[in-house]
């Protein structure tokens, strides 16, 4: 199946700083989606980007899909950034079932 | 904005019981979805399901789980003989159309003892 990897696995930042967060897959995709699981464990939606570039608030996402990435930039982080950052895919799969990559562990401290 | 909702939020069972983990998907989707995420792993795929049938399955899925829509608007999971290892946070998710984004419920918390 489809192999989702994200860089950096762990990430500190400091209140205040910006950070770039990567998604590699190995195959084209139909869909791909970040996610923000928030310390309660809900996965919160934050960016449905198959290509191209979105923005929302202090964060934006940009998937250029004939490369096979994509990536999340938070600015001006907040504590209520920390938590898990997942990316997931869709392959060409009949049913469009996700694959996730294991996440970006991002704590930011004031 | 509508949501998937799932109940209960927790649950703790004993090895071997059963349980029944209920979602409500956001109502004109079409396409329902469970995953699993074990405590500080990533998320799994175990299930698909669309027009009132089993579309795909994982090789975590086997018959010791099953899923149903009862009623047109529940979804549910069901675990026959739960195991220690079926311990995990179960996401039900929905979509509308093929290649639309997937929304996913808050999830079970499922402890087994």
């Amino acid at each position: 199946g489809i192999q989702v990897e994200q860089s950096p696995p762990d990430l500190i930042l400091q209140e205040g700083a910006n950070s770039t967060l990567r998604c590699n897959f190995s195959d084209s995709v139909n869909n791909l989606q970040w996610f923000h699981q928030n310390p309660w464990g809900q996965l919160i939606n934050l960016f449905y980007i198959p290509s191209g570039t979105k923005q929302n608030g202090r964060l934006s996402a940009t998937t250029v899909a004939t490369e096979r990435y994509s990536l999340l930039y938070i600015s001006s982080s907040q504590t209520t950034d920390s938590g898990v950052y997942f990316c997931a895919v869709d392959g060409d799969y009949g049913n469009n079932r996700l694959a996730f990559g294991k996440g970006n562990q991002v704590v930011v401290i004031p | 904005e509508p949501e998937v909702t799932q109940t209960p939020s927790h649950q703790v069972t004993q090895m071997g019981q059963e349980v029944i983990l209920r979602c409500v998907p956001i109502s004109n989707h079409l396409y329902f979805y469970w995953y699993r995420q074990i405590l500080g792993q990533k998320v799994e795929f175990l299930v698909s399901f669309y027009n009132n049938e089993i579309s795909e399955k994982s090789e975590i899925f086997d018959d010791q789980f099953s899923v149903e829509r009862p009623d047109g608007s529940n979804f549910t999971l069901k675990i026959r003989s739960t195991k220690l290892e079926d311990s995990a946070m179960y996401f039900c998710a929905s979509r509308g159309g093929r290649g639309e984004t997937q929304y996913f419920g808050p999830g079970t918390r499922l402890l087994v003892l």
